[in-house]
């Protein structure tokens, strides 16, 4: 049962451009999401957080949206650059707890 | 400063051998995570350190897996009878303490393949 999905797999978009990763929940019950980069061989870093009190949170060229009613959340990237050009994994926490549940992730490619 | 390391990079065995695999978690965190990411799949949690306290062993996929933390630091995670479904890349991650929003850092993996 897969509580935290990413529908795409790939998303490709042109430099300067906008990236929107999508991500949705099923567990109601979290109430922390986090999104986390990874580039291949290397582990994933933690990139932009939001919790459940809030709807948006920014963090320079980042940008998560959180729709508790549609148990949905986006991360924003603007403008979008080369070395942005990664796997992106959704992961979402409940009630202070120690486990994450992580989606499948999404490559994103920015291309020239 | 050192980030979460994890040893070795690449381990390749025969089905029905152990392995055991390495993590040195960031020097001064408290929690300890291991977590694997098979083909096509989000990470999974496989169990979880926090200083002194039991672990939470409540994502071990069977009790083919083990692992402990030895001096509330290195971690080892083992995987006795290896199955071919056992092939993954395993992650460590470590934090300064659990929940709270602290950030997990993630150590680069072991690419486990079994033949």
């Amino acid at each position: 049962d897969q509580q935290v999905k990413q529908n795409s797999p790939s998303l490709s978009v042109q430099e300067g451009r906008i990236s929107i990763l999508n991500c949705d929940y099923t567990n109601s019950m979290f109430d922390y999401f986090l999104w986390y980069k990874k580039y291949p061989a290397e582990g994933p870093t933690f990139l932009i957080s939001i919790s459940s009190i809030k709807d948006k949170n920014e963090d320079g060229r980042f940008t998560v949206f959180l729709n508790k009613s549609a148990k949905h959340l986006s991360l924003h990237i603007v403008p979008s650059q080369p070395g942005d050009s990664a796997v992106y994994f959704c992961a979402a926490r409940r009630g202070g707890g120690n486990k994450l549940t992580f989606g499948t992730g999404t490559q994103l490619k920015v291309e020239l | 400063g050192a980030g979460v390391s994890q040893s070795p990079s690449n381990k390749v065995t025969e089905k029905g051998k152990d392995v055991e695999l390495r993590c040195d978690p960031i020097s001064g965190h408290t929690a300890l995570y291991w977590y694997r990411q098979s083909l096509g799949q989000g990470l999974e949690f496989l169990i979880y350190f926090q200083g002194n306290s039991a672990p939470d062993k409540s994502g071990l996929p069977s009790d083919r897996f083990s692992a402990e933390r030895t001096g509330g630091s290195v971690s080892t995670l083992t995987i006795q009878r290896t199955q071919q479904e056992d092939s993954a890349v395993y992650l460590c991650a470590s934090s300064f303490r659990p929940g709270g929003g602290d950030t997990q850092y993630f150590g680069p993996g072991t690419r486990l393949t079994v033949l």
